[in-house]
């Protein structure tokens, strides 16, 4: 079975600083992998994915990820946060149409 | 394009009553996905679909069925709803050829 972990439930960050989001996955085959955020009260938005190509994806907002088969991992980047980027951030991969999602990570942007 | 869209948005039950969320996409998607919400568990896969007619289980099915008559609807029934499916459900239709999952606001359930 498929599983992701996120480390740390709660990231805090100040505004400008890095944000790094981490994400590790287990899987027998490369997976498709993604990340969402979740605003309060509303769905998920895809921010990106990768299936295959390039390892270091680009997405929404200044968001970029980095797969690295080796190391099972596609940890989430930005350099520089903002206070919009407040939210719940989710991994997930898919495998044969069915979709692992990780436990989230709450990014919290201090002035 | 609607997109993808839930109801009801909020439900309450007594334990041992069914009902049904509906769930209904207007992008022509084949594959449609019916999630439930946690805290600190993340989304888990209830069933999905990847066709009208064809459905199957995901992580968490027990006390759910599902039917895909349409491609448009993905109706999910809890058949005697316990406290612990009271969650927040999520509805996600994904595109055949870029894998991008499009996800319904959301039907915030409580069974008491």
């Amino acid at each position: 079975a498929q599983s992701v972990t996120q480390l740390g439930s709660h990231v805090s960050v100040s505004e400008g600083a890095l944000v790094l989001l981490r994400c590790n996955y287990s899987s027998s085959v490369p997976p498709y992998l993604f990340w969402y955020v979740q605003y309060p009260n509303q769905g998920l938005q895809l921010l990106l994915k990768y299936t295959t190509g390039a390892t270091l994806v680009k997405g929404i907002n200044g968001f970029e990820a980095e797969f690295k088969k080796s190391e099972t991992s596609f940890h989430l980047t930005k350099p520089s946060a903002h206070m919009s980027d407040a939210a719940e951030y989710f991994c997930a991969v898919d495998n044969f149409n069915k979709f692992y999602f990780g436990s989230g990570t709450k990014l919290n942007v201090k002035p | 394009n609607a997109g993808v869209t839930q109801t009801p948005k909020f439900q309450v039950l007594k334990t041992g009553q069914s009902m049904t969320l509906q769930c209904a996409q207007d992008m022509n998607h084949e594959y449609m996905s019916w999630y439930r919400q946690d805290p600190g568990m993340g989304l888990r896969l209830i069933h999905y679909s990847v066709g009208a007619g064809i459905t199957d289980q995901g992580e968490v099915p027990n006390g759910y069925n599902v039917s895909r008559s349409t491609t448009e609807d993905f109706p999910l029934r809890l058949l005697s709803a316990a406290p612990s499916q009271t969650s927040v459900y999520f509805c996600a239709s994904t595109t055949g050829d870029t894998y991008e999952q499009y996800f319904g606001p959301g039907t915030r359930l409580t069974v008491t």
